[in-house]
């Protein structure tokens, strides 16, 4: 059984720029949702994806978009990167969306924005 | 929405001491309530997890307490090693996604 994988691991990119990060689910799980962890912070939640529809949505602006695929691995999307997006963005998969399996993350992919 | 507040931010115990880390949460509506302990460089890793219709689980050295009328759970630790040392983050689920919200963290050090 084969756990969350997120790619890449790291990223430099240039403020204004577009940036997509991917992530493949853990084996059986079909929802996946995506976290923002600043330097220091907790995780915070962006959104969720279950049968390729967006589930769930925290407090990020439109420039924040993804896909599930039916594979269920995923993609986050950012348009006009802002210096404050500079993070750790966690990919989380569970078994079923609505309901408490527990999640299992990924390693994460550092996105650096200069 | 959900707020979950957790204490302490840091905590240095003596290897083979017990750690203790106490969060708040605010939605009554929460009924899943996971620890996870992230180390440098790594996504967080799920250690223990407790149910609302639950009131303690042990798991060897961990164990987790929750308290739905006080809106309050913590996260015992006993007979600390140096290989506990790392950020541990409480967190509840809550909203339509039952998306989590996670407490500040915790860098919990175990010093030989």
């Amino acid at each position: 059984e084969t756990g969350v994988t997120q790619s890449p691991t790291h990223l430099i990119k240039t403020r204004g720029q577009q940036v997509t990060l991917r992530c493949s689910s853990q084996s059986g799980h079909n929802t996946v949702s995506w976290y923002q962890q600043a330097l220091g912070q907790g995780p915070q939640f962006i959104f969720q994806y279950y049968r390729e529809e967006e589930n769930g949505r925290g407090n990020f602006p439109p420039r924040f978009s993804g896909l599930q695929f039916p594979n269920y691995s995923s993609e986050l999307n950012v348009n006009a990167l802002e210096l404050d997006d500079s993070a750790l963005y966690l990919c989380a998969s569970s078994l079923e969306a609505g309901g408490n399996y527990g999640y299992t993350f990924g390693s994460g992919t550092r996105l650096t924005v200069v | 929405g959900e707020n979950v507040e957790q204490h302490p931010s840091t905590l240095s115990v003596q290897e083979g001491d017990s750690a203790v880390i106490k969060c708040t949460y605010s939605d009554s509506a929460s009924n899943y309530f996971p620890w996870y302990k992230q180390e440098l460089g790594k996504g967080p890793q799920l250690i223990i997890d407790i149910r609302s219709n639950v009131g303690e689980k042990k798991d060897q050295r961990i164990a987790v307490t929750l308290n739905k009328t006080a809106k309050h759970f913590s996260l015992h630790i006993t007979e600390t090693q140096p290989e506990d040392s790392a950020v541990y983050f409480c967190a509840a689920s809550s909203g339509s996604a039952r998306q989590l919200t996670f407490g500040s963290g915790t860098q919990l050090t175990v010093l030989p």
